[in-house]
């Protein structure tokens, strides 16, 4: 049963325009969300995150979205740049899961210049 | 500070055989927590140790199994491998085992060809 779901395996994006990464998920009982970006060769690195008390979280050119009653949350990229093209996984938790997180599959991102 | 340190990066083994893959954390990060990606699954969740204690324990079955030593350290252990263990094995580690603050730092993986 896939808690978190990732349905585009890849995206491509003009570099300058917003790239909008969607993930969605079924438990009810997550109360944090995050993101990763993860390069060929090397371990995923944390991105931005999300508490359920919210609905968006900025960072830069980065922005999360949560809508807590569709289940579904986004990641904004704007502008997108060639440096971003990446693997991005989007990951929850539930509360006291210490080091226990659940990744959806990913979404390729490529930037184009 | 240096990062998480898996060892070995890449290895290759046959069925029947058994593995043991090692993770350093960051100085100081009690919490190591192990991941499992393969294409098209993401990646899932083995399990997590935190001052030497199991804490957390995903859906893999027996043959999977893991360790801590009182530095951090951590081991897993594949035994009996099957051709679908093949993957990159990730380990994070973070000084809690928190999430809230995205604190999880990953090594680079360790690459497992089951031939």
């Amino acid at each position: 049963d896939q808690q978190v779901k990732q349905n585009s395996p890849s995206l491509s994006v003009q570099e300058g325009r917003i790239s909008i990464l969607n993930c969605d998920y079924t438990n009810s009982m997550f109360d944090y969300f995050l993101w990763y970006k993860k390069y060929p060769a090397e371990g995923p690195t944390f991105l931005i995150s999300i508490s359920s008390i919210k609905d968006k979280n900025e960072d830069g050119r980065f922005t999360v979205f949560l809508n807590k009653s569709a289940k579904h949350l986004s990641l904004h990229i704007v502008p997108s740049q060639p440096g971003d093209s990446a693997v991005y996984f989007c990951a929850a938790t539930h509360p006291n899961q210490g080091g226990k997180l659940i990744f959806g599959q990913g979404t390729e991102l490529s930037v184009k210049p | 500070k240096a990062g998480v340190t898996q060892t070995p990066r890449y290895l290759i083994k046959t069925r029947g055989q058994q593995v043991t893959l090692s993770c350093s954390p960051i100085s100081g990060h009690r919490s190591v927590s192990w991941y499992q990606q393969t294409p098209g699954q993401g990646l899932q969740f083995l399990f997590e140790y935190f001052s030497e204690t199991q804490r957390n324990k995903g859906n893999f079955p027996g043959r999977f199994s893991g360790r801590q030593f009182s530095n951090s350290r951590s081991e897993m252990n594949v035994s009996t491998l099957e051709l679908g263990d093949s993957a990159l094995y990730l380990c994070a580690s973070s000084s809690s085992g928190g999430i809230n603050t995205g604190e999880l730092f990953f090594g680079e993986g360790s690459r497992l060809t089951v031939l």
